[in-house]
């Protein structure tokens, strides 16, 4: 079956440092790949998107470029801030279901922490 | 424009009880979601509902069941609680049907505690 797998940290960043969390896939098919982001207390945040190969997402500073050769969806961010400390999950669309249904198939999640 | 509401946002419940969680979707979403989501199994698709009817359904067991109505809201059963039914349940709306170009948004979850 499809899957997604992340590194699951934690990570811990000075504010202004280089942010990447590596996400890859398994997928059969062409699936749209997404970022999450999970404050605490709170649901999930769509954070960027990308529907087919070589499209890139991007939003508040992060960037992420579906990569089909080595099925990756790195997301990078140049310079985190505090207000970037939340959880991040990497998910794909399965589109395997049966009468047009799709669902959302997450990484572990990745724990990011920024430090002033 | 509202969105994703879920209600209660917490509840706790002992075990052997039934619960009813609900979900109203962004207005005109017709497809709702949900996903259990624990510390070790992570984001767990539970089952989707279009027009009223069930079109997918995850690998959980037949104590989790849910329905939708006519006007896209949603609500999820659990019967017979158990100590592993403890989680954070999450709904998502999405606007159009398959097709990979989905874009599910998420309410803030339930949270609930099985005592």
């Amino acid at each position: 079956g499809n899957s997604v797998t992340q590194m699951e940290g934690p990570v811990t960043l000075s504010e202004e440092a280089f942010l990447t969390i590596n996400c890859t896939y398994t997928a059969t098919g062409y699936p749209s790949l997404f970022w999450y982001v999970q404050y605490p207390g709170e649901g999930l945040q769509l954070l960027l998107k990308a529907t087919k190969a070589d499209d890139k997402g991007s939003n508040k500073g992060f960037e992420a470029t579906y990569r089909k050769e080595t099925t990756s969806f790195h997301l990078e961010k140049g310079s985190v801030q505090v207000s970037d400390s939340a959880v991040y999950f990497c998910a794909l669309s399965d589109l395997e279901a049966q009468g047009g249904s799709e669902k959302l198939v997450f990484g572990k999640g990745t724990k990011l922490t920024v430090n002033p | 424009k509202a969105g994703v509401t879920q209600t209660p946002r917490y509840l706790i419940k002992t075990r052997g009880q039934q619960v009813t969680l609900s979900c109203s979707p962004i207005s005109g979403h017709r497809s709702v979601s949900w996903y259990q989501q624990t510390p070790g199994q992570g984001l767990q698709f539970l089952f989707e509902y279009f027009s009223e009817t069930q079109r997918n359904k995850g690998n959980f067991p037949g104590r989790f069941s849910g329905r939708q109505f006519s006007n896209s809201r949603s609500e999820m059963n659990v019967s017979t609680l158990e100590l592993g039914d403890s989680a954070l349940y999450l709904c998502a709306s999405s606007l159009l049907a398959g097709m990979g170009k989905n874009i599910q948004y998420f309410g803030a979850g339930t949270r609930l505690s099985v005592l």
